[in-house]
């Protein structure tokens, strides 16, 4: 079947643009996560989403980083006036049902963004 | 506070020789601990959990909580291990990832 897919997969940007990024979990998976990777360092959590509630994001940076799961599937991170240390790999996975004890992360291919 | 430290940026051995991948880990509590791989070209993926006490491809690996360590082994490596390898932990029924800088594994005929 079709795992998590990201949209764009590159994304290059002048600094002080405004970005959005999409993510197209798993169907049906509950769970959503966005994870930031800067160039040779392992994934930094950002936000997550249980459905469409926003139940942790105290990863996210900075106020200019705003994420969204409106119908509780398709995400979007936005991040508004770009700077040149956004520049990353923006990695999204998503887990079936609800946690009672760990259920598997199934991560997406990543959107590079650079910032110019 | 969560931390997971991977020492070696990059293992080099030759094919059929052992191989260790050192993780270390710092948590106040009783945390899940995972391997993630991520081959080239593909997206990140689970090699393996703790709880699991499962050897895949091979792998595995023994949760020592005294030395708050998480080594992955192999005792013969293959060519087609050849790859990045990530440690997280998770808290217990928590749900974000903590994951280390990662270790290239390299694999030479």
């Amino acid at each position: 079947g079709a795992g998590v897919s990201q949209s764009p997969r590159y994304k290059v940007a002048k600094r002080g643009q405004d970005v959005a990024l999409r993510c197209d979990p798993i169907s049906g998976h509950v769970s959503l996560f966005w994870y930031q990777q800067a160039l040779g360092q392992g994934p930094e959590f950002l936000t997550y989403f249980q459905n469409e509630a926003q139940l942790d994001k105290s990863g996210l940076p900075s106020d200019r980083f705003f994420a969204e799961r409106p119908e509780g599937s398709v995400s979007t991170l936005k991040i508004q006036r770009t700077q040149q240390e956004d520049s990353a790999v923006y990695l999204c996975a998503s887990s079936p049902v609800l946690r009672t004890i760990y259920n598997e992360q199934f991560f997406g291919p990543g959107t590079r963004l650079t910032v110019l | 506070a969560q931390r997971v430290t991977q020492p070696e940026k990059l293992l080099s051995v030759f094919k059929g020789a052992p191989v260790e991948l050192k993780c270390n880990y710092s948590y106040s509590g009783s945390p899940e601990l995972f391997w993630y791989v991520q081959y080239s070209r593909q997206r990140l993926q689970l090699l393996l959990r703790h709880i699991s006490r499962e050897s895949i491809k091979g792998f595995t690996a023994d949760l020592n909580k005294g030395e708050t360590s998480f080594h992955l082994k192999k005792p013969f490596a293959q060519e087609e291990d050849s790859a990045m390898y990530y440690c997280a932990l998770s808290g217990q029924y928590g749900n974000k990832l903590v994951f280390g800088a990662g270790t290239i594994l390299r694999v030479k005929s």
